[in-house]
């Protein structure tokens, strides 16, 4: 199984909604990744999970709060969202290694639209 | 600092190659990827390159890698118009561990 697995691929929500977005692999990496990526720009790095431990935020809000409950699973739990937090939320997988290489592979996405 | 760029755009005919450039900052990368997007998905990785390498190549793709200039290229033989899409090139940004820093994309365009 070579796959990134994330649901639910669209969400729409209002801002004083709760939800969840997860992804899923199954390829035995520890390492898992949140991406947050708006229209016609490149992927921004939300958060790293290393061996199941938060090792990299990046200065998020805490309206966005991940969780990383096992070696395959990720979550990020949504909580008074913006409307400018509309975007693609994309996770991400890769081994742990030591030779610096670090190929992360993604999966589809969720579309999340805040109203 | 971390800064990748990338020209936005490039439009070619189906057959032909295609040429897509990136500038990078960070002389200690030692790992730089070639991403894929095409519209409402993913990113695909296509290819990577170790920093000591000048070339490599995977079929219809060549990565050339001028380390001194720090510019690196993606060609692509052939191109089709299934090669349409957004292409990313990436480093790893050595003062974090698994950060990737992406350029900002180059759309390409194959007419048939």
């Amino acid at each position: 199984d070579t796959e990134v697995t994330q649901t639910p691929k669209h969400l729409v929500m209002g801002m004083t909604n709760k939800k969840s977005l997860k992804c899923e692999q199954h390829m035995g990496h520890r390492a898992m990744y949140w991406y947050k990526q708006k229209a016609k720009k490149p992927p921004e790095l939300m958060f790293v999970y290393s061996y199941e431990k938060l090792s990299i935020n990046e200065s998020v809000p805490s309206r966005f709060s991940p969780e990383c409950p096992n070696s395959s699973l990720l979550n990020l739990h949504l909580h008074a969202l913006q409307p400018e937090d509309s975007a693609l939320y994309l996770c991400a997988s890769s081994q742990v290694g030591t030779s610096g290489k670090n190929e992360q592979f993604f999966g589809p996405g969720t579309r999340l639209t805040v109203l | 600092g971390e800064d990748v760029e990338q020209s936005l755009f490039l439009s070619v005919r189906e057959g032909d190659s295609s040429v897509i450039n990136c500038t990078y900052t960070d002389s200690s990368s030692t790992y730089l990827y070639w991403y894929k997007q095409e519209p409402g998905a993913g990113l695909q990785l296509l290819t990577y390159i170790f920093s000591n390498m000048d070339m490599k190549q995977d079929q219809r793709l060549t990565v050339l890698l001028n380390k001194k200039d720090k510019h690196l290229s993606l060609r692509i033989a052939d191109t089709q118009t299934g090669d349409s899409a957004i292409y990313f090139c990436a480093e790893i940004w050595s003062g974090n561990t698994g950060k990737l820093i992406f350029g900002q994309g180059t759309t390409l365009q194959v007419k048939p």
